[in-house]
This record gives C-alpha cells, structure tokens and sequence, in this order.
C-alpha cells in the first residue's frame, strides 16, 4: 500500500530565505512521486514529479525535490522564497499505473515579507 | 501542460435542488476522470474515478445515488449532487491524465467548483 506523510501542516518563513516542506512516502514498489501547490479556491498546479529517473528533480518556479530511497522522503526546497509561494503543497504518491493517487495532508506555506 | 476546465467555479443553491458540475479536458482525451472534495483547510478526498463509456467507481463511504458521475465522452465528466444538503457544501475538483506519448503519470487539475447549499 501507498502512503504520504506531510510533516509539517504549516511552516512559515521570511521571504529571501530557504523553503523545506517535507515529505515521507510508504510505497511497496519505485514509487512515482509529485509535489502539487494550491492556492486559495484553486485547483492544483503541478511543481514537479519523480518518476524514477534522476534522483534531483527540478520544478517550476525554482523548487525542486530530491528522492532519498533510503530515507522514504521526498523533500521540496527553494533556495529563496517569494511571497507569491504563499500557498498550500501537497505531496503526492501514485500506484504503479497511475490508476490512484495518494494526497499527503498539505502544508500551508506562509512568507512574511 | 493539458488543460483541465471546471465549470462552475461557484454555485449557490437551496437545499433539496440537484447541481451540476462539469469537468472538461480542453486539448486532450481523458478516459479516466477523478472526483474529489476537499473540506477546509483538508487535503483532497477522492470521491470516484469516472470512465469514459463506464460506469463511475466510488470510494468507500461516498454514496453513488448521491453523487451522480456520468462521462459521456472522451472530453466531459459531470458531477451531480442530488438532493443537496447544507452538509454538502464543499470544495469539488475534477483532474484528468493525458494518456497521449511520453505521459508520466501527473495529474491535471480543473480550478475546482465552490459549491454552497442554503
């Protein structure tokens, strides 16, 4: 079975300095993995995905992840963020034909200017 | 990346009406549609996977005579609340794959439907 852990429902941070929003996956198998943002009464936008190539991924708009096997996670970081990052993130997990798809619980990204 | 469209993006209605939300992937064909709501400050709940030419398969717990799927073609998945209640008032999103070459397996996300029952 697949599984998403969010460790964080909120983190906030000043705007300038480095984003990390975690993430740990359970997976039976190589895992595809995707990290989604959301903002306020929108619908979700793709950042980046894993699916089994390169182990650093980079994404839209200066994010990227990295997939840790040994450590089951899969982390988004930005080097310097934004206030127009302020948004919601999921992480998300999806069997191996992409038939479902498992949310984490979102974490809410808050950047103080 | 393909476009998903959702329409409405916001619906009031009274309480005991039935609602109509559709699901359209613009610039590509989606046999596979998925329903979910999310409640406030929640992550997304699957509610169904739609199929085109098929009948919907619910998530444990969602009632089918409740939220009726229909996905007629290739390009429309509707969402149907019968008999709506205050209690289903939710945040509703469809998402679409593009099974065409080189897919990967994202999903595709229409802006979601904000739905209020008086």
């Amino acid at each position: 079975a697949q599984s998403v852990t969010q460790l964080d429902s909120h983190v906030s941070v000043s705007e300038g300095t480095p984003v990390l929003l975690r993430c740990n996956y359970s997976s039976s198998y190589s895992p595809s993995l995707f990290w989604y943002v959301q903002h306020p009464n929108k619908g979700l936008q793709l950042l980046l995905k894993y699916t089994s190539a390169a182990t650093l991924v980079k994404g839209i708009n200066g994010f990227e992840a990295e997939f840790k096997k040994s450590e089951t996670s899969f982390h988004l970081t930005k080097p310097s963020a934004h206030m127009s990052d302020a948004a919601e993130y999921f992480c998300v997990v999806s069997d191996q034909n992409f038939n479902k798809f498992y949310f984490g619980s979102g974490t809410k990204l808050n950047v103080k200017p | 990346g393909a476009v998903v469209s959702q329409h409405p993006s916001r619906v009031i209605c009274k309480s005991g009406t039935s609602v109509k939300i559709e699901c359209r992937s613009l610039d590509f064909q989606a046999t596979t549609m998925f329903w979910y709501r999310q409640f406030p400050k929640q992550s997304l709940m699957l509610m169904a996977t739609s199929n085109e030419g098929s009948k919907a398969t619910y998530e444990q717990g969602v009632e089918k005579d409740k939220f009726l799927i229909n996905h007629a073609s290739l390009t429309l998945s509707t969402l149907t609340v019968t008999s709506a209640h205050p209690e289903d008032s939710s945040f509703y999103i469809c998402s679409a794959r593009d099974l065409g070459g080189g897919y990967t397996g994202e999903l595709f996300f229409g802006e979601g439907s904000r739905l209020t029952v008086l």
